[in-house]
């Protein structure tokens, strides 16, 4: 009964690098979300997706940034040319196919992302 | 979304009963209440939800008032491995998934 997955719990990239991180939802799990959170601050929600479709991107920088929840595989968030800004904790939540008006997320142990 | 209001930092001593109480004035008719635990370097972890009057699960009471307008979680008989911060989200009625919207939490410090 495995939860959320993700991979790398940490992982350390030079400035202009790419970042990927992936995100393995809880099985029979179809919803998957990406949070950024900053030390000492609560997670700001970044994208929602569903197989094959971005839903919410609201919450994601207009450059450098990118979602996908392909139809095999985990969901992949990937930040190109990445910035000191950009270290951070992300954090990966799924969510079942959902009845009227309840929700809940669980979410995966994040990965820690340090820009040198 | 409706924006909640914590305090931002709580201490009690262990075995005592901890009481968390939020602000939500502008909560939709549709809104949960959610309320999610988060350790250090852990992701956050769903604690409870309710919709109003008390829910009450193995971990923890939520109490809504008829109005709706706050909620208090209540975690009965504190120990250390409690310390944490909890967030209180209000959200998710639309019947779809959607974006959840942390505040800064309370951070609640357990003592022996």
């Amino acid at each position: 009964n495995a939860g959320v997955m993700q991979n790398p719990r940490h992982l350390v990239r030079r400035r202009g690098q790419e970042a990927r991180l992936r995100c393995s939802p809880m099985k029979g799990h179809s919803h998957v979300y990406w949070y950024r959170q900053l030390p000492e601050e609560g997670l700001k929600f970044m994208v929602y997706l569903q197989k094959e479709n971005i839903i919410d991107e609201s919450g994601m920088p207009k450059e450098r940034f990118s979602a996908e929840f392909p139809k095999e595989g985990p969901s992949i968030l990937r930040i190109q040319q990445v910035v000191r800004g950009d270290s951070a904790a992300y954090f990966c939540a799924s969510s079942p196919r959902l009845g009227q008006g309840v929700y809940e997320q669980f979410f995966g142990p994040g990965t820690r992302l340090t820009v040198l | 979304l409706a924006k909640t209001t914590q305090p931002i930092s709580m201490d009690s001593y262990e075995g005592q009963e901890v009481n968390i109480t939020c602000s939500h004035n502008n909560i939709a008719t549709n809104d949960y209440i959610t309320w999610y635990q988060q350790f250090p370097s852990q992701g956050p972890r769903f604690i409870i939800q309710g919709y109003k009057t008390k829910v009450t699960n193995e971990v923890a009471s939520l109490f809504i008032p008829a109005d709706r307008k706050s909620s208090t979680l209540s975690l009965p008989r504190v120990s250390l491995s409690d310390t944490a911060v909890y967030y209180c989200l209000v959200g998710g009625g639309t019947g779809t998934a959607s974006k959840l919207t942390f505040g800064t939490g309370t951070r609640l410090q357990v003592t022996l």
